[in-house]
């Protein structure tokens, strides 16, 4: 089975530069989460879909923030401007259910940022 | 307080020891529980669920104290190749959350 993929792999920017990222889940996968990992820190989720619905964006920074999910299956997220503290490693992940169960939870391996 | 806690570590141990990690939780609605890994510079990936039974993987041994609300990670003969970031992870159905501790750093040394 392929596995969770994203694009780029490694992005640097200045700050008040765009980005955006790219993430394919595995096939038949329901649900998409976009994650910030931080050097030395755990992933924070920013954000989860069900198929193109929004589950949870609490802690999504929607002032610089925005992530979609057209048609259910590919997802974007893109930060507008960037700020230094943007500076992390984004990991998309998919699930075949709501809240991810084990066998079915799966990340990509994640777009390295460095905003300078 | 954090809603997942683990201590930081590095723990630094010989090959061959038996080491433990804990992580703690703080709301008792969790209800399904992971241990991940995490090698340098890679995505996490699963190492096992846990269960109220407690569960066992070769060297690995994951148990859940719901009424303490904490998990471990116990593994036996340590290999080299077990150094990495283990990470603690909590679901919360109800509340479609899923948490992520910030991970113990394990060394094996020679």
């Amino acid at each position: 089975e392929a596995g969770v993929a994203q694009s780029p792999r490694y992005k640097i920017i200045e700050k008040r530069q765009s980005v955006a990222f790219w993430c394919n889940p595995i096939s038949g996968h329901a649900t998409l989460y976009w994650y910030q990992q931080i050097l030395g820190q755990g992933p924070k989720l920013l954000i989860q879909f069900q198929n193109n619905g929004v589950v949870d964006d609490s802690q999504l920074p929607k002032d610089r923030f925005s992530a979609e999910r057209l048609k259910g299956v590919d997802s974007t997220l893109k930060i507008q401007p960037a700020k230094l503290e943007d500076s992390a490693v984004y990991l998309c992940a998919s699930s075949s259910s709501v809240g991810g169960q084990a066998y079915g939870y799966t990340f990509g391996s994640g777009t390295r940022l460095t905003v300078v | 307080r954090k809603e997942v806690e683990q201590d930081p570590g590095p723990f630094n141990v010989p090959e061959g020891a038996t080491v433990a990690f804990n992580c703690t939780y703080s709301n008792s609605a969790s209800q399904s529980f992971f241990w991940y890994r995490q090698d340098c510079r890679k995505e996490p990936k699963l190492l096992m669920s846990v269960y109220s039974s407690g569960n066992e993987d070769g060297r690995f041994t994951a148990q859940l104290n719901r009424a303490s609300q904490y998990i471990s990670l116990l593994i036996r003969d340590s290999k080299l190749s077990d150094s990495a970031t283990y990470l603690c992870v909590v679901n919360m159905f109800r509340a479609s959350k899923i948490i992520f501790g910030s991970g113990t750093r394990l060394s094996i040394r020679p």
